[in-house]
């Protein structure tokens, strides 16, 4: 079985800030992540991805993730923050190699940013 | 192109009543997931499509819920006698294909009220 841990349910920066974003997973075998950004009342729309190779992922609108396996995560992060990037931010995964992989992500519960001026 | 499209976008409806959510998803996927997002419960999976078939239903929550796919495309989320805790938004989602790191393109979703 899969899961998916965010710690903190908000996270509030000031603008020029460092964004950090934390996710924990625990899989069975090696795992696919994920990090979706959600604006209000949009659908998920995908930052960034881990399959294999570079443990160091960069994304969209200068987000990036470090796939750590000794510590079973995957935060994500990005040096300043902006204004327009409060929204809702959710880690996912999907079962890797090893077993049947049909798509399914398992998510974690989200974390708000809110970005202060 | 155009993304995954669902409807209605909102829909209110009272304690006993069915309702029939749709979704189109990126034209040439073959693969398509319905979610869940409510307050209490996160995203949640309920089902998964492979063409026509559907090979995943472990999220569906109780046997009120049922989705059926018809052409390899269009999929429609059926509640029946509606509950007050099926209240949520009703995310679409659709890939060329399962591979593990194969992206997920989400609709905008339903949101469903029972009154």
């Amino acid at each position: 079985a899969q899961s998916v841990t965010q710690l903190g349910s908000h996270v509030s920066v000031s603008e020029g800030a460092l964004v950090l974003l934390r996710c924990n997973y625990s899989s069975s075998v090696p795992p696919y992540l994920f990090w979706y950004v959600q604006y209000p009342n949009q659908g998920l729309q995908l930052l960034l991805k881990y399959t294999t190779g570079a443990t160091l992922v960069k994304g969209i609108n200068g987000f990036e993730a470090e796939f750590k396996k000794s510590e079973t995560s995957f935060h994500l992060t990005k040096p300043s923050a902006h204004m327009s990037d409060a929204a809702e931010y959710f880690c996912a995964v999907k079962r890797g190699a090893g077993g049947t992989s049909y798509g399914k992500l398992t998510f974690g519960q989200g974390t708000i940013l809110t970005v202060h001026p | 192109g155009a993304g995954v499209s669902q409807s209605p976008s909102n829909k209110v409806t009272e304690k006993g009543k069915d309702v029939e959510l749709r979704c189109d998803p990126i034209s040439g996927h073959t693969a398509l997931y319905w979610y869940r997002q409510s307050l209490g419960q996160g995203l949640e999976f309920l089902i998964y499509f492979q063409g026509n078939s559907a090979p995943d239903k472990s999220g569906l929550p109780s046997d009120r819920f049922s989705a059926e796919r018809t052409g390899g495309s269009v999929s429609t989320l059926t509640i029946q006698r509606t509950q007050q805790e099926d209240s949520a938004v009703y995310l679409c989602a659709s890939s060329p294909g399962t591979g593990a790191g194969v992206e997920q393109f989400f609709g905008p979703g339903t949101r469903l009220t029972v009154l």
